[in-house]
């Protein structure tokens, strides 16, 4: 039982490129949500989604896209990196939208 | 808008000492709020929580009480041992188009020292 799992966990980019983060949940859960977690600022929501084929804007969506054409995965892209972008993203999943969140281990990002 | 404050953002305490951290919240509609610790270089995993009809909650050395009036909330942490050393964030569920969110927490910084 794997649970929540990032891919990639590291990653350099260069300002301008894009890329996709994956994140996949082997739980059956409908809810999934992409978080990035910078110093003194705790977790903030970018995106999240309520099943399979919706997804919904957090507080800080600006610069990202996410689909979720399969149920047990949500991906995350970054059209085209900034600075701004570096930071620690999480992924994460539960069964209804007020229980228990089950997190990946992240994945650190490092635009220049 | 929607916040949650937590304080302190550090905490040092001897070990076997109690550690106390608490937050406030601003939507008077929020009903759930979770706790999760996160160690260096994972994830965070929730480590308890508690909703509106209840204010208070013990897991073994763990406990989150529950003001609603005052709107705040805090984890208290006993007999605090080396492997309690990590970064806590305090939750709150908001309500949002039709579904809830969370707001999270700036986080409380945890070291037991031995």
């Amino acid at each position: 039982n794997a649970g929540v799992t990032q891919t990639p966990k590291f990653r350099v980019l260069k300002t301008g490129q894009s890329m996709t983060l994956l994140c996949a949940q082997d739980m059956n859960h409908e809810y999934m949500y992409w978080y990035r977690q910078d110093p003194g600022m705790g977790l903030r929501l970018i995106h999240y989604s309520v099943g399979e084929g919706t997804t919904a804007k957090g507080e800080v969506p600006d610069g990202y896209n996410v689909s979720r054409l399969k149920k047990q995965n949500f991906l995350l892209g970054l059209e085209s990196a900034a600075p701004s972008q570096t930071s620690v993203y999480f992924c994460a999943s539960s069964y209804t939208e007020r229980e228990k969140l089950f997190f990946g281990s992240g994945t650190q990002l490092s635009v220049l | 808008g929607e916040n949650v404050e937590q304080h302190p953002s550090t905490l040092s305490v001897q070990e076997g000492d109690s550690a106390v951290i608490k937050c406030t919240y601003s939507d008077s509609a929020s009903n759930y709020f979770p706790w999760y610790k996160q160690e260096l270089g994972k994830g965070p995993q929730l480590i308890i929580d508690i909703r509106s009809n209840v204010g208070e909650k013990k897991d073994q050395r763990i406990a989150v009480t529950l003001n609603k009036t005052a709107k705040h909330f805090s984890l208290h942490i006993t007999e605090t041992q080396p492997e309690d050393s990590a970064v806590y964030f305090c939750a709150a569920s908001v309500p949002t188009s039709g579904t809830y969110k969370y707001i999270f927490g700036t986080g409380t910084r945890l070291k037991v020292l031995a």
